[in-house]
Parts: C-alpha cells; structure tokens; sequence
C-alpha cells in the first residue's frame, strides 16, 4: 500500500525565512499530491494541488515541487509570518479523484517572531 | 468548494454508549469520506460512504462498531458504538472539491471517552 513520510514532526524557523517541507511517498506515483494546513482542533484546509505531469505549482507565498523520480514533493512558504504556524498535511490522490486521501502524519511549523 | 457543518464539534461521552456524529454538505457530492485522527497522529480512514449503497469500511473499522448512513447526497452521520477511552479522538468528514479545490474537511468532532 501506499505510504508518505514527512520527515519533519516539527520545524522551528525565524520569521522572514522560507519554511520547507518535505514528503515522500513509496510504491507508485499518485495522480494528485496535495498539502493541506491544519491548525489546533480544526479540520484541514485545502492549500494547493499538484499534478504528476507538473514540476512545480505557486500560490501567493506557498510553492509546491513535484519529483515522480526521487519520489518527493517539496512546500516552501516564503517570507514566513507567525501566523504561518501550523501543523502542514501532504496528501496523496491516488485515482484523480473521488476516492479518499492518503495522509502524511505531518509537520508543524513554528515561526518565530 | 463544498461547505460542510459537522456537529457536535465536541463530546465527552461515558463508556459504553455510543455518540451519532452529522455532516451537512451545502451541495450534492457523490462520496463522502469519514476519518479519524488520534491525538498527534495523521488522518486515518475509516470508511467510504457513497449514497444508495453500505459504506466500504477500511482495514480494522468495522459496521457494527462505526455503523455510517447516507440517506441522500448533502447529508452522512457516523456513529461510535459502544465506546471505550480508545475511542477518543477527533472524528471528521471530508467530500472531495470540484477540479483543482483538492477536498473540504468539517471542523471535526474532538470526542472524549472517561
């Protein structure tokens, strides 16, 4: 079965740095990857999606990569703010839809003022 | 994307006895998807719940203890059954977004078993 490590359980950073996070998956390359925020007794919402055939994906301050070789997905969020902390989800969609997601076990950001 | 209202956003239930969690989607999705996550853990699946038909359980989650209903296509509720301190968690729904809107989540339901 699929597996996805994010191989930070936390990362400390100084505001005004870029935050990057790391996931990587076994097995075979799924349709979508995505990365959600989660913050303390919230559901998580919904960042950014990237597809297997695209390398990289932007979002005001957020940037995804997408490498179906090294079998990795890299988030940056530049410029990080304190109200940037949170704890960050990678997920994989393995059928492009419609079928439940598969969850990293996540990373939490602390930015510090 | 989809809007979900997830009640209640928190119990404490005493063992044994079972607590009905809802989900109320303001549109018509296909399947919805209920998870469970355990304190500093990720999201784990529990079951699929696709309207008109029994919901498609994952590995250890089994219908009599998370019986799940679907009676149309805006609305799904998951019940724990019989609850021990294991159960205690944070329970959510998920529906998947339209095209490139990734999937919109409630805002959970932290139970608490004592």
């Amino acid at each position: 079965s699929q597996k996805i490590e994010q191989n930070s359980e936390a990362l400390n950073i100084q505001e005004g740095k870029t935050a990057t996070l790391t996931c990587n998956y076994t097995n075979y390359s799924p349709a979508y990857l995505q990365w959600y925020r989660q913050d303390p007794g919230r559901g998580p919402v919904f960042l950014l999606l990237i597809r297997e055939n695209e390398k990289e994906k932007r979002k005001e301050r957020l940037k995804v990569t997408f490498d179906t070789t090294l079998k990795q997905s890299l988030f940056h969020i530049t410029a990080s703010q304190p109200a940037d902390s949170a704890t960050y989800l990678c997920a994989l969609d393995p059928y492009s839809g419609n079928t439940p997601l598969v969850f990293g076990k996540g990373t939490r950001l602390s930015v510090i003022a | 994307s989809a809007v979900i209202s997830q009640k209640p956003s928190r119990d404490i239930c005493q063992r044994g006895t079972s607590l009905t969690i809802q989900c109320q989607v303001d549109s018509q999705v296909t399947m919805m998807f209920w998870y469970r996550q355990q304190p500093g853990q990720s999201l784990t699946l529990i079951a699929t719940a696709n309207q008109g038909s029994e919901a498609t359980y994952e590995s250890g989650f089994v219908i009599d203890k998370f019986p799940i209903s679907r009676p149309n296509l805006t609305f799904s509720t998951l019940t724990v059954s019989n609850m021990s301190p294991e159960d205690s968690s944070i329970y959510l729904c998920s529906v998947e977004g339209r095209s490139s809107y990734g999937y919109t989540f409630g805002s959970g339901t932290r139970l608490t078993v004592v």
